[in-house]
């Protein structure tokens, strides 16, 4: 099984910053890789897919980038809609693994 | 508009079963793959199961093997997972996700594009 680790579990950042969310797994998975938001008592959302392809209806303040075993997901200028946890995944091999979550949360 | 209802979470005791169900709506069901996702309370996302689009293909994670069986109905749009022999560690939200199916490198490979508000079980005597 592949193993997702993300830093860091919490992102503290003020309306405005950029912020820098890492992934990486434990074996290369080219770059099958997607990242997904998710805000309190809402299901996850799809932001990122293939490492770097903004997924439908993705502002373009979001953008990813990475392959193999090192992924980064980028935030330019964050909004006050943007604080929620940030899921990394990996879809090139079974089981499809989640790494543990990044927070933004408010500085 | 791509919908996703869960539905057929609730309470139920160690041992016990309960079957999920997803209704689908504003796409083709039939021809895609399907997922179940679950999170515990105030943890990550776990992937459990998958189904292709013509049952064909079923994959289920380690922890579920053998007392969760995924299942679809094409003609009523619907996925499904029986869970049996359940355990105070599935207790979570389950949710279920539309699997999009991209060519990479001469291989199909499968993320999730669209998800479920969510179900949620709870197992406790």
């Amino acid at each position: 099984e592949i193993v997702m680790t993300q830093s860091p579990a919490t992102l503290s950042v003020s309306p405005g910053e950029r912020a820098t969310l890492s992934c990486r797994a434990s074996q290369s998975v080219s770059s099958n890789l997607a990242w997904y938001q998710q805000k309190p008592g809402q299901a996850p959302r799809l932001l990122i897919y293939g490492a770097s392809t903004r997924a439908t209806g993705i502002p373009a303040r979001f953008s990813g980038s990475g392959s193999g075993t090192e992924f980064t997901l980028t935030i330019s200028s964050l909004q006050s809609e943007d604080f929620a946890v940030y899921y990394c995944q990996q879809y090139n091999n079974w089981p499809k693994t989640f790494g543990p979550g990044t927070k933004v949360d408010i500085k | 508009e791509v919908q996703l209802v869960e539905s057929g979470g609730g309470l139920v005791k160690p041992g016990g079963s309960l079957r999920l169900s997803c209704a689908a709506s504003g796409f083709t069901f039939s021809s895609y793959s399907m997922n179940w996702v679950r999170q515990a309370p105030g943890k990550g996302l776990e992937w459990v199961s998958s189904i292709s689009s013509s049952s064909s293909y079923i994959y289920y994670a380690d922890s579920v093997k053998g007392r969760f069986t995924i299942s679809r109905d094409n003609a009523k749009n619907s996925l499904y997972l029986q869970m049996n022999s359940l355990r105070a560690e599935d207790t979570a939200v389950y949710y279920c996700a539309r699997a999009k199916s991209i060519a990479v490198a001469g291989t199909r490979v499968y993320y999730f594009d669209y998800w479920g508000q969510g179900t949620l079980v709870t197992v406790s005597s």
